[in-house]
């Protein structure tokens, strides 16, 4: 059971390339989130997904957008990365834990952009 | 809007109490208490809902005031596996997405 997987673990960016962060949650879970972490700043949200075929801004959407390609998967794209995007992202699913709806987070994708 | 936390940092020793607190501006549905380790992802640690229920670790207790939007995490006779970044979460309606604050770094030392 290995909860919430993100990849890639770690990746190295360009100003202006493109990529896109996975995310799979084998809970059948149905929120899923991406959150990005800054020194600092806590954990900032950046868009959500409250079920399957539905996504929401969060705190900071801006140069970002997402997919809830089905209820297992979230993706995370940045299409023309800048350097304030250097951050690590999380990645988390919403789901019963001992009677309540909790995250469970995957654990982080750091990404740099030079 | 992001909830308060305090204070950012605490330095302890070993079997020392802490209180960490969270206040909100907005009236809340639930707090979330999550706890980070260096270089890992945050890991759940207690719930705290409306109405007085509240859900998690054996060894953590949490206070919820509702009517201040304020929530205290105490961490009594701490070990140092207590040490990390703890983060409260709120949640302004059932469902609604969390929204977390700073983060308070809690060392702990034999």
């Amino acid at each position: 059971n290995a909860g919430v997987t993100q990849t890639p673990k770690f990746q190295v960016l360009k100003t202006g390339q493109s990529m896109t962060l996975q995310c799979a949650q084998d809970m059948n879970h149905n929120s899923m989130y991406w959150y990005r972490q800054d020194p600092g700043m806590g954990l900032r949200l950046i868009y959500y997904s409250a079920s399957e075929g539905t996504t929401d801004k969060g705190e900071v959407p801006n140069g970002y957008n997402v997919s809830r390609l089905n209820k297992r998967e979230f993706s995370l794209r940045l299409e023309s990365a800048a350097p304030s995007q250097t951050s690590v992202y999380f990645c988390a699913s919403r789901g019963g834990h001992s009677g309540a709806n909790v995250l469970t987070f995957g654990a982080g994708s750091r990404l740099t952009v030079l | 809007q992001q909830p308060v936390q305090s204070p950012q940092a605490v330095i302890l020793r070993e079997g020392e109490d802490a209180v960490i607190n969270c206040s909100s501006s907005k009236a809340l549905y639930s707090v979330h208490w999550y706890r980070q380790k260096h270089g890992e992802a945050p890991v759940f640690l207690m719930i705290l809902l409306k109405g007085g229920e509240q859900k998690g670790h054996e060894k953590i207790s949490a206070s919820f005031n509702e009517k201040k939007q304020q929530s205290s995490l105490y961490l009594t006779a701490s070990q140092l596996s207590y040490s990390g970044t703890y983060f409260c979460g709120t949640e302004s309606q059932a469902g609604t997405a969390l929204i977390f604050g700073k983060g308070t770094t809690l060392s702990v030392s034999s």
